[in-house]
Parts: C-alpha cells; sequence; structure tokens
C-alpha cells in the first residue's frame, strides 16, 4: 500500500529565510506526487505536481521540489517564504488514472504546519 | 471559473439527524470524491465515484452514503450522524480523460461539521 510521511508536523522559518519541507513517500511503481497547500480556513489548492520528466519541479507562488527517487523524495522548498505563506501544506501521492478497487490512489501525508516568524 | 461547491459551509448538528452535504463542480469531471480532515491524521478518503451511477468505498466510508445521478453533482449523506464524525469535510474532482492534468484533483472550500 502506499503512504506518505511528512516528517515535521511544525516547522518555523523566520520571514525572508529559505523553506524545504519533507515529504517521503512509499509507492511500488512510479509515484505521481503533489504540494498542496490549506491557508486557515480556506480549501486545498495545489502548489505543484510532478509526474514524469524533470525532476526538478516549478510550481506557483515561488515553490519547487524535487523528485528524489533514490530517496524516495519530494521535497518542497522555497527560497524567501513570505508571511502569506504560513499554512498547512499536505504532500499525496498517486497512482495512474484508476488504482482498481479501494481508494482511488491518492494518499496524503498528515501535513507540516508552517509558522512565519516575522 | 472552474470551481467546486460545497454546501454548507459550516453546520451544526444533533447525534441521528440525518444530514446531506452537498457538492457540485461545473468541469464536466468524471471523478468526483470526499474526503474527510482531522488533526493529525491529515486527510483520508470516504467515498469516491469514477462516473454517474459509478461509486466506491474510499478509506473511511463506515456511516456515510453517496450517491451520483447526475456528473456534476456528487452529494455526501450522514444517515444517522454520531459524534466521531464531527470533521472538516472536502469534496474533489478531477479529469480522467488525456492531458497532463489527468491526477489533478480541485477541492472544493470545505464544509466543517459538528455532530452533538
Amino acid at each position: 500500500a502506499q503512504s506518505v510521511t511528512q516528517p515535521d508536523i511544525h516547522i518555523t522559518v523566520s520571514e525572508g529565510a529559505s523553506l524545504e519541507l519533507r515529504c517521503n513517500y512509499s509507492y511500488g511503481a512510479t509515484p505521481y506526487l503533489f504540494w498542496y497547500v490549506q491557508s486557515p480556513g480556506q480549501g486545498l489548492q495545489l502548489l505543484l505536481k510532478y509526474f514524469s520528466g524533470d525532476t526538478l519541479v516549478q510550481g506557483i507562488k515561488g515553490f519547487e521540489a524535487e523528485f528524489k527517487r533514490s530517496q524516495s523524495s519530494f521535497n518542497l522548498r522555497k527560497p524567501s517564504v513570505h508571511w502569506s505563506d504560513a499554512a498547512e501544506y499536505f504532500c499525496a501521492v498517486g497512482a495512474g488514472m484508476y488504482s482498481g478497487g479501494g481508494a482511488d490512489g491518492l494518499t496524503f501525508g498528515k501535513g507540516t504546519h508552517l509558522i512565519i516568524q516575522p | 471559473e472552474a470551481q467546486v461547491t460545497q454546501n454548507p459551509r459550516y453546520l451544526i448538528t444533533v447525534t441521528g439527524k440525518k444530514l446531506t452535504v452537498t457538492c457540485s463542480q461545473n468541469m464536466n469531471h468524471e471523478y468526483m470524491s470526499w474526503y474527510r480532515q482531522d488533526p493529525g491524521l491529515g486527510l483520508r478518503q470516504i467515498y469516491y465515484s469514477m462516473n454517474v451511477e459509478v461509486t466506491d468505498k474510499g478509506d473511511v466510508p463506515e456511516g456515510y452514503k453517496v450517491s451520483r445521478k447526475e456528473k456534476r453533482n456528487f452529494p455526501l449523506i450522514l444517515e444517522s450522524p454520531s459524534p466521531n464524525q464531527t470533521s472538516l469535510y472536502f469534496c474533489a474532482s478531477r479529469g480522467t480523460s488525456g492531458g497532463l492534468n489527468l491526477e489533478t484533483q480541485y477541492f472544493g472550500p470545505g464544509t466543517r461539521l459538528l455532530v452533538l
């Protein structure tokens, strides 16, 4: 069964500093990987996704993520955070279009809560 | 504007009183899904639907029902709500044909449910 681990429940970063949020996945085949952001009281917004090709993926709001197959990781990075980046971040892994019986194959990590210090 | 809408956004109810949370998408997506989000547990899938009249259980289906009579709508039904169903619920949809957006799920704004 596929799984996603986000080792950091909370991360505090100073405004203007760089950010890296960790994500490790377990999946038997080539994974489809996603990062979503959830601002307080809001739904989930897709930041970026990886299906294939270049392992460094650019997303919205200045975020990027790098797929490292050897480490089963898909860490999210931003060179300089803004106060508006404070939110909950979710990494997710998915199968192909149809994964068969059971859940659809999109499994979420438990999230990392990002706090921005002035 | 492409969107997934849910209603109501907030709901307080009592144990045993049937309720329905509606979900609608305007993107002509075949696939729709319901998740619940609980602190420390992330998002867990309740039910999903591959297309009209095709639904299946996700990871945590107990106590929930769904129906898919129209492509755009995917209501979540709690026949007899209990306090352990107090949660934040998200509806999502995605396309299933062609293009790199194949696996991108679009989420609704969420419905916060409190069962007393």
